[in-house]
């Protein structure tokens, strides 16, 4: 049974430039989460998504949007990227039964700004 | 704000040993808090929760402690091994929030052979 899946793994960017960053949730669950985790530091909430809507969102700013599919998959875009959006970019999906307990993450993705 | 610290960012310890590592917490709301591992290229993995009406949990090799009054909370790790090397980080999670995770900003922990 296939966990998180997330793509692309790593990818560089360049200041301005737009990014669309992919996830699959685990089978079964229908909500997604996504968290940016600076270098050294613990992931931090950027929104989640449920029944293709945005459910709830965190300190980002609007440049920062999602989208989550029929098949529950989600996207996260980011639009004119700076130096400082350069992350680890986490998915996590889970279940309105499981709750903040059944969060399971992906591996994520590397964005490199420059 | 609300917020998930850690006191310290790297524990170094020999295998064998018992780790033991800390977490101050200021949402007195929370319903839970859980502790998961990190290694490195991988996603957090769950580890042990703890409900805020226990002060004690425990799992495989694995023991967390909660202390309301001062807001603290620890993961014991007994018999470390090579394997338990990665970024522990402690979280909390308020239902009524609508089940987002707070994060701290993590601990290292170093196994020596």
């Amino acid at each position: 049974d296939a966990g998180v899946t997330q793509s692309p793994t790593h990818l560089i960017k360049t200041r301005g430039q737009q990014v669309t960053l992919r996830c699959s949730p685990k089978s079964g669950h229908d909500t997604v989460s996504w968290y940016q985790q600076a270098l050294g530091q613990g992931p931090q909430f950027i929104f989640q998504y449920y029944e293709e809507e945005e459910r709830q969102r965190g300190n980002f700013p609007d440049r920062f949007s999602g989208h989550q599919f029929p098949n529950y998959s989600s996207e996260l875009n980011v639009n004119a990227l700076l130096l400082g959006d350069s992350a680890l970019y986490l998915c996590a999906s889970s279940s309105p039964t499981t709750g903040g307990l059944g969060y399971t993450f992906g591996s994520g993705t590397r964005l490199t700004v420059v | 704000g609300e917020s998930v610290g850690l006191h310290l960012p790297t524990l170094s310890v020999q295998e064998g040993d018992n780790s033991i590592i800390n977490c101050a917490y200021s949402n007195s709301a929370s319903d839970y808090f859980i502790w998961y591992k990190q290694e490195s290229g991988k996603g957090p993995q769950f580890i042990i929760d703890i409900r805020s009406n226990m002060d004690k949990r425990q799992g495989q090799r694995v023991t967390v402690l909660l202390n309301k009054t001062v807001k603290h909370l620890s993961l014991q790790i007994a018999a470390t091994q090579p394997g338990d090397s990665a970024v522990y980080f402690c979280a909390e999670n308020s239902e009524a929030a609508g089940n987002k995770l707070t994060f701290g900003g993590g601990t290292r922990v170093l196994v020596k052979p």
